[in-house]
């Protein structure tokens, strides 16, 4: 059964590291994963993207294993606006009967 | 660019009405993806199209749901009739490419409230 599952819910105090893993069993050997961003009354907002190992950009990095099962994402030095919800995204099967699956979203809240 | 643009943002009407939502993907973009965000279930799936062409419904929740894309630059998801449980925040998002090696572009989405 295909499933993107990620925690519910976390909390951070500003300046801090936060670590939000995600797993995605099954997921198509070669597509990416992906990362949303999303505020309130929003759509969800690209952040990252990544095949395996790590991929770094100017907001995050992202982490994946070499068994693809998991993926983590890394925001250093959080501020009050990154307070969000974030989605992780990955695509099981492929070609047109391939689906991309959402994990249900975490709930990031930082705190000054 | 102006990015996905849906319309209305907000959409109240009551049971056994027909609701239409219109979306207007990025310009050059060759997939259209219609989700629907619920607190229960969150982000869904419900239709997506290629160059047009309806590629996987399997999403649509029931016949009640229909959704069109006449042309590169337009389409609409109808819910016929409405019902309260229909109640959400509909998404349009739009990629340049393969299914998910292209990062998706949403819309602020519609909030509908079915009374």
């Amino acid at each position: 059964l295909a499933k993107t599952t990620q925690p519910i819910s976390m909390d951070s105090y500003e300046g801090q590291e936060v670590n939000i893993t995600c797993s995605h069993n099954n997921i198509a050997t070669n597509d990416y994963i992906t990362w949303y961003q999303q505020f309130p009354s929003q759509g969800p907002r690209f952040i990252i993207q990544g095949y395996k190992t790590k991929v770094t950009n100017e907001v995050a990095s992202l982490f994946i294993p070499a068994d693809r099962k998991s993926s983590t994402l890394s925001l250093p030095r959080v501020s009050l606006s990154d307070t969000a919800v974030y989605y992780c995204l990955a695509l099981y099967g492929s070609g047109n009967t391939g689906k991309l699956i959402f994990g249900q979203g975490t709930t990031l809240q930082v705190k000054p | 660019d102006a990015g996905v643009i849906q319309s209305p943002r907000h959409e109240v009407t009551e049971m056994g009405q027909e609701v239409t939502l219109r979306c207007k993907p990025i310009s050059g973009h060759d997939y259209l993806f219609w989700y629907r965000q619920t607190m229960m279930r969150g982000l869904e799936l419900l239709i997506y199209f290629n160059n047009n062409v309806p590629i996987d419904d399997s999403g649509m929740p029931e016949d009640r749901f229909s959704a069109k894309m006449p042309n590169a630059s337009f389409s609409t998801l109808k819910i016929q009739p409405s019902e309260p449980r229909d109640s959400a925040v509909y998404f349009c998002a739009s990629s340049s490419s393969a299914l998910s090696n292209e990062k998706l572009f949403f819309g602020s989405g519609t909030q509908l409230s079915v009374l």
